[in-house]
């Protein structure tokens, strides 16, 4: 079973630093990578989608990366906002399977 | 293009009564996903569809948890009886068919069990 950990669970940083966020998969096989956003009582928001094939996205102020060989992904914000303030979701699954298993989250509070 | 439909959006019932959620995914996506969130924690994923078919149920707790796609489009959860923990936001999530396609998410149903 794929455990997915995110690191940290929560980060509160001023207006304006740039941050990364991680994301370990236990099971390095992925197929594909997906970063999302949540709101307080919304649903999940698709921010950034890196195939196997990639290495890398960006949309933005927003870079993900993934390296396959040690499981792991970060994202990069820059040049953080107010309104970038949200949890953070990575989500992967394994080659074939096109399932989709959820991280823990990270909570980003970016001080005005 | 329409995104993922949920309904309801809210939901409180008693214990040991049912209730049903349902799911209306983005037209052509094969893959549908059924997540619990509990609060503060990551969704997990109770079963996913190909189509009309199971791919992946190992989470769904058999004996009061029950789900259907109607013709490979719409889709129902159902909870028969609902337990305290069962407190949670339920999910519908779709996919594209082929590699590495994108995950689009409904609003999700808030269900409170009291």
């Amino acid at each position: 079973k794929q455990e997915v950990t995110q690191i940290p669970a929560a980060l509160s940083v001023p207006e304006g630093e740039n941050l990364v966020l991680n994301c370990s998969f236990t099971d390095s096989a992925i197929y594909n990578l997906q970063w999302f956003r949540q709101d307080p009582g919304k649903g999940l928001t698709s921010l950034l989608l890196i195939q196997s094939s990639q290495r890398e996205q960006t949309s933005g102020r927003l870079n993900a990366s993934l390296d396959k060989s040690s499981g792991r992904s970060t994202l990069y914000i820059a040049a953080s906002q107010p309104g970038d303030s949200a949890t953070y979701l990575c989500a992967g699954g394994k080659t074939g399977a096109n399932n989709l298993f959820f991280g823990t989250g990270t909570r980003l509070t970016v001080i005005p | 293009e329409a995104g993922v439909a949920q309904s309801p959006r809210y939901k409180i019932i008693e214990k040991r009564q049912s209730v049903a959620f349902w799911c209306n995914p983005i037209s052509g996506h094969a893959t549908l996903y059924w997540y619990q969130q509990i609060l503060g924690q990551g969704p997990k994923l109770l079963i996913q569809f190909q189509n009309n078919g199971v791919v992946d149920d190992s989470q769904l707790p058999k004996d009061r948890f029950s789900a259907e796609r109607l013709k490979g489009v719409d889709s129902t959860l159902k909870i028969q009886p609902a337990k305290l923990e069962d407190s949670a936001v339920y999910l519908c999530a779709s996919r594209g068919q082929g590699a590495g396609t994108e995950a689009f998410f409904g609003q999700g149903t808030r269900l409170t069990v009291v």
